[in-house]
């Protein structure tokens, strides 16, 4: 079974600093995508960040960046010049490519933004 | 355009009641999931469906949740009765279409339910 691991519970950054929030998984599946979300406190669940395993170029999206490893089965997430809005959960998470299948979460890293 | 409601936002009941929270997605997208969000933990997925039809119950707990979809459009999760473990964030989410590429799958997430099981 596939999963997903976030091994830190909470960070701080320094606003406009820059902050980088671990993730890996495991799957024996060679296609698959990986996407991290954000979770404010209003509890909206948003999309940042997207990477199909099939691509070897990192994903950017303006000052959201992932460093995605795949043999070592990495999916980092980088947040550059840090804003107070970016304090929330970030979930990485996990589907594979073939139909129906479901989105796997990792238990989430709570950011703080310190101004 | 619109996103996904939900509501109430919050529900308190005591252990062994019942409970019914709504969805309704945004218009025109054919699945639509049902998560389960205990503290400190992410989504786990309860209930997915396309159209009206289940595309995957295998997580829910069918002695006491159900959920329904009539019309293929809002949608309805039950919980009866309910114990104190139940106590949860209930998402729902919509995506266009059940795709195998993320492009159709992207999930847009409504607000939550927040339950509380005393």
């Amino acid at each position: 079974a596939q999963t997903v691991t976030q091994s830190q519970p909470e960070m701080s950054v320094q606003e406009a600093e820059t902050v980088t929030l671990s993730c890996t998984y495991d799957t024996s599946e060679s296609d698959y995508y990986l996407f991290w979300y954000k979770q404010p406190p209003s509890r909206q669940m948003i999309l940042v960040i997207r990477q199909e395993a099939y691509k070897q170029q990192n994903a950017t999206e303006n000052r959201f960046s992932v460093n995605f490893q795949k043999a070592a089965k990495s999916f980092s997430l980088k947040i550059s010049d840090s804003q107070l809005g970016d304090a929330a959960m970030y979930f990485c998470a996990y589907r594979s490519a073939r139909r129906d299948d479901k989105i796997i979460f990792g238990k989430g890293t709570r950011l703080h933004i310190l101004p | 355009e619109a996103g996904v409601a939900q509501s109430p936002r919050y529900k308190i009941i005591e252990k062994r009641q019942s409970v019914a929270f709504w969805c309704n997605p945004i218009s025109g997208h054919a699945t639509l999931y049902w998560y389960q969000q205990i503290l400190g933990q992410g989504p786990k997925l309860l209930i997915q469906f396309q159209n009206n039809g289940v595309v995957d119950d295998s997580q829910l707990p069918k002695d006491r949740f159900s959920a329904e979809r009539l019309k293929g459009v809002d949608s309805t999760l039950k919980i009866q009765p309910a114990k104190l473990e139940d106590s949860a964030v209930y998402l729902c989410a919509s995506s266009l279409v059940l795709a195998g590429g993320p492009m159709g799958n992207e999930q847009y997430f409504g607000p939550g339910t927040r339950l509380t099981v005393t």
